[in-house]
């Protein structure tokens, strides 16, 4: 089994809304990612939890707080975002953070912020 | 600073041609690793190939192979006899070797297959 499962697919939500994205795999992977991709853009890296730890954070503004409750799940809390965060949001995971394992992803959600 | 050049932002091609996705990249490592990814229009990327920077030999798996040259900075990507099911935004991918783990990507290549 190889996939990485993201909840909700499509989201629709108003700039004083707090949402969550959620990402889930049963790989064993010790590596999970959250990326963020504009249309016709490649993807952006912005956080990256090793062993449940938070690795690195891309500068990202504080209304995304990820979170990483246990080694399988991966969420992305959302608050007073701005029309410009609408985007795809892609979860990713690996077996380690490191290049030697390749990374797989999730569908993504399709955010819209209104 | 690392970086990823796809020069091609979209290719068109009609079904069973072979076609030929180009990716450069530049780097001061000498330990690194190149991905190809394809994105289809669902939006998952979806792993294809892995390389490390000491493992120049070229691959091939099915109708996809993949040619990896360290004197141009190259690591080309072709598809032989291409199908509908090939279209997709295809990424060329760079991450350094050590613990951070970080994707520098190409800005992709639109491959439309027609029929």
């Amino acid at each position: 089994d190889t996939e990485v499962t993201q909840t909700p697919k499509h989201l629709v939500m108003g700039m004083t809304n707090k949402k969550s994205l959620k990402c889930e795999q049963h790989m064993g992977h010790r590596a999970m990612y959250w990326y963020k991709q504009k249309a016709k853009k490649p993807p952006e890296l912005m956080f990256v939890y090793s062993y449940e730890k938070l690795s690195i954070n891309e500068s990202v503004p504080s209304r995304f707080s990820p979170e990483c409750p246990n080694s399988s799940l991966l969420n992305l809390h959302l608050h007073a975002l701005q029309p410009e965060d609408s985007a795809l949001y892609l979860c990713a995971s690996s077996q380690v953070p490191e290049g030697r394992e390749e990374a797989f992803f999730g569908q993504g959600t399709r955010l819209t912020v209104v | 600073a690392q970086k990823v050049t796809q020069a091609q932002t979209e290719i068109s091609v009609v079904e069973k041609e072979d076609v030929t996705l180009d990716c450069v990249y530049e780097t001061r490592d000498t330990t690194y690793y190149l991905f190809w990814y394809k994105q289809p229009p669902s939006g998952e990327l979806v792993f294809l190939i892995r390389r490390n920077s000491f493992d120049e030999q070229n691959e091939i798996s099915g109708r996809y192979s993949w040619n990896f040259q360290k004197s141009t900075s190259s690591f080309n990507f072709t598809i032989t006899a291409s199908q509908v099911v090939d279209s997709a935004v295809y990424f060329c991918a760079l991450q350094r070797g050590g613990s951070n783990y970080k994707l520098t990507f190409g800005k992709g290549t639109l491959l439309t297959v027609n029929p």
